[in-house]
């Protein structure tokens, strides 16, 4: 079945870029989409990223797409405290009828 | 905000008990999602529902079932609970064939079973 891997920390400067990384198994992923989820808080679409692209940008994220090897990232540029979270890498394979596959999450701390 | 309302917002249990969770999902959408949230097992899909049928069916175990209703609100019943099912429970719901798939999730349904 899918499966999707993060690494579960990353601690960084304010100010300093973030790279979350992750990796997942479906070869027939459609979407991939990072959530980002706030003490308390539900989750909250970050952004997301079509199977047939390699890079979006948006603002201060920027999403890379390495399909071969079926590696996504995401980075943070002049990360800020209200930054801090857990961050869901998800993919959406091409027969699951829209559900998503989430990673275990990444929990990021921004230190002043 | 995103438009998916879940309730009740927090529910303590015991064992044994039976409880119920409620989802309104956003205004148009026709898919409603369940999943749990723990500490052990992270996120995990246990079923979908679109438009009153279900649609697929994840990790859910026998002892939980759910229902959409035609206003597509949507329960999921937790039964027999053990300290285990303690855990978050989000709702989500979606455009069926929108363009970019997301969905879009409620603040969740925190159970705690004792």
């Amino acid at each position: 079945g899918e499966d999707v891997e993060q690494s579960l920390f990353l601690s960084v400067r304010e100010g300093d870029s973030s790279v979350i990384n992750c990796t997942y198994t479906d070869s027939s992923s459609t979407y991939l989409y990072w959530y980002k989820q706030e003490p308390g808080a539900g989750l909250q679409l970050l952004t997301y990223i079509f199977s047939n692209m390699d890079m979006k940008q948006d603002q201060r994220l920027t999403v890379l797409l390495n399909k071969k090897d079926k590696h996504l990232s995401l980075r943070i540029a002049d990360t800020q405290t209200g930054d801090s979270a857990i961050y869901f890498c998800a993919e959406r394979g091409g027969t699951s009828y829209g559900k998503l596959t989430f990673g275990q999450g990444t929990i990021l701390t921004v230190h002043p | 905000d995103s438009g998916v309302t879940q309730t009740p917002k927090h529910l303590i249990t015991a064992t044994g008990q039976r409880v119920t969770l409620r989802c309104s999902p956003r205004s148009g959408d026709l898919s409603v999602y369940w999943y749990q949230q723990s500490l052990d097992q992270g996120l995990q899909f246990l079923i979908q529902y679109y438009n009153g049928e279900e649609r697929a069916k994840g990790n859910i175990l026998e002892r939980f079932s759910a229902q959409q209703f035609p206003d597509l609100h949507s329960e999921l019943n937790l039964s027999s609970l053990e300290l285990g099912d303690s855990a978050l429970y989000f709702c989500a719901s979606s455009v069926e064939g929108g363009n970019t798939g997301e969905l879009f999730f409620g603040e969740g349904s925190r159970l705690t079973v004792l």
